[in-house]
């Protein structure tokens, strides 16, 4: 099966920071990655997803950014945070052609002050 | 637009009872509806998935059940115990994209 790493497990930033996310996979190649948001008590919305290297599709229009320099290296990016970017940040992977289901990695707690 | 609801945030039993939560949908046809567990912290875990043809699915102690007419989904759990005590999160799909429900927070009471 397949295992997500993130990191850092948590971040605080001050308003206006530049931020950098990492998330790497294990156990497949060329995965569909995705990049989602969960506020406090709230379903996971999500930001970004990449079918491959150098593809980017934006779910929602907002102050982040994602990249996909290798198959399976996926990192989310801001220049400047806000303080309603602060949340739980979840990236996931799907074996392309699978059984639909996700993995996802143990997250990143951001709390942007 | 779609929207996805689970019946309440949270839901408290007894352990041994049936733990039975609800997935509701609107505007949407899905192909395919999961369901997965989170715990406090951490990343959501897959546990099952059902196809739109399929009316029901099972894993050990876990029931799926998938009705199209009425866009739910039943997830239940059986003899439950403490260590199921989680949120659950159902998610629907046509392809490669899910969309999440906010969940349902279990507690299994020894």
């Amino acid at each position: 099966s397949q295992t997500i790493h993130q990191w850092p497990a948590t971040l605080v930033q001050p308003v206006g920071s530049p931020l950098s996310l990492e998330c790497t996979v294990e156990g497949t190649s060329n995965p569909n990655l995705y990049w989602y948001r969960q506020a406090a008590g709230r379903g996971l919305q999500l930001l970004f997803y990449s079918v491959g290297i150098g593809q980017i599709s934006s779910e929602v229009p907002q102050n982040l950014s994602a990249s996909r320099p290798q198959d399976r290296q996926f990192i989310l990016s801001s220049k400047k945070l806000l303080l309603s970017d602060s949340g739980f940040y979840l990236c996931a992977s799907r074996r392309t052609g699978g059984n639909n289901e996700q993995f996802f990695g143990p997250g990143t707690r951001l709390t942007v002050l | 637009s779609q929207k996805i609801e689970q019946n309440s945030e949270a839901l408290n039993i007894q352990e041994g009872k049936t733990a039975t939560l609800t997935c509701n949908y609107t505007n949407y046809s899905p192909a395919y509806l999961q369901w997965y567990r989170q715990d406090p912290g951490r990343g959501p875990v897959f546990l099952l998935l059902i196809r739109e043809n399929e009316k029901e699915k099972r894993k050990e102690r876990l029931k799926v059940t998938f009705d199209t007419t009425l866009k739910q989904s039943l997830f239940h759990i059986t003899a439950s115990q403490p260590a199921d005590s989680a949120t659950y999160l159902c998610a629907l799909s046509n392809d490669y994209k899910l969309s999440f429900g906010a969940g349902t927070t279990v507690t299994v009471r020894a």
